[in-house]
């Protein structure tokens, strides 16, 4: 079945040290991949998309993420986490049919000063 | 130019009644989905509408419609209102020129309803 999985719900990290938020699909071919951001009371942001071609996306914020097709994995990263990160994060692929998006179920993160 | 809005920002209803929510999407944007957030279910895709049409729809009831009107806003309604309806609401916009996910969905801030 398709599926897309993010495997921790929470995670905290200190202010300046880097981030990586795991993402895992399984789908027959490789969708579309994206990361969205949603903080407190806002709607989501995109913050990268990843359709072909290079591997290493880069997006705003100074995110970017890796595709890997061998781990079915498309994680996200940050070298230095600011306070303002902290927010909810969903990985979303894209498997066709008009504009709808899977949403992973989120991974909460909490910046500690 | 504006983002995608969303009325009301929030909402309480009772059992039984049926609520409408309203989208407009960013200025010359086409397209329209809907998605419901619960903490249980998280984000679900309810539908999408393009051009006055639903082109595409998710695995809810048939008590949750929605329509688009020719300037593009969107309503969703939701009738006979269950306590598991509660949730935010989110639309997202796009221009609807580019097939698929190729083109960025803009979301709007959400309408919190509350079911009692």
């Amino acid at each position: 079945a398709q599926s897309v999985t993010q495997p921790d719900i929470h995670i905290t990290v200190s202010e300046g040290a880097s981030l990586e938020l795991r993402c895992n699909y399984s789908y027959g071919a490789t969708p579309y991949l994206f990361w969205y951001v949603q903080s407190p009371g806002q709607g989501l942001q995109l913050l990268l998309k990843y359709f072909s071609g290079d591997t290493l996306v880069q997006g705003i914020k100074g995110f970017e993420a890796e595709f890997k097709r061998s781990q079915s994995s498309f994680n996200l990263r940050k070298p230095s986490v600011h306070w303002s990160d902290a927010a909810e994060y969903f990985c979303a692929p894209f498997t066709g049919g008009g504009n709808k998006l899977t949403f992973g179920t989120g991974t909460q993160l909490k910046v500690e000063l | 130019k504006a983002g995608v809005t969303q009325t009301p920002r929030y909402l309480i209803k009772t059992r039984g009644q049926q609520v409408t929510l309203s989208c407009s999407p960013i200025s010359g944007h086409r397209s329209v989905s809907w998605y419901q957030q619960t903490p249980g279910q998280g984000l679900q895709f309810l539908f999408e509408y393009f051009s006055e049409t639903q082109r595409n729809k998710g695995n809810f009831p048939g008590r949750f419609s929605g329509r688009q009107f020719s300037n593009s806003r969107s309503e969703m309604n939701v009738s006979t209102l269950e306590l598991g309806d509660s949730a935010l609401y989110l639309c997202a916009s796009s221009s609807g020129i580019l097939a698929g996910a190729q083109e960025t969905q803009y979301f709007g801030p959400g309408t919190r309803l509350l079911v009692l």
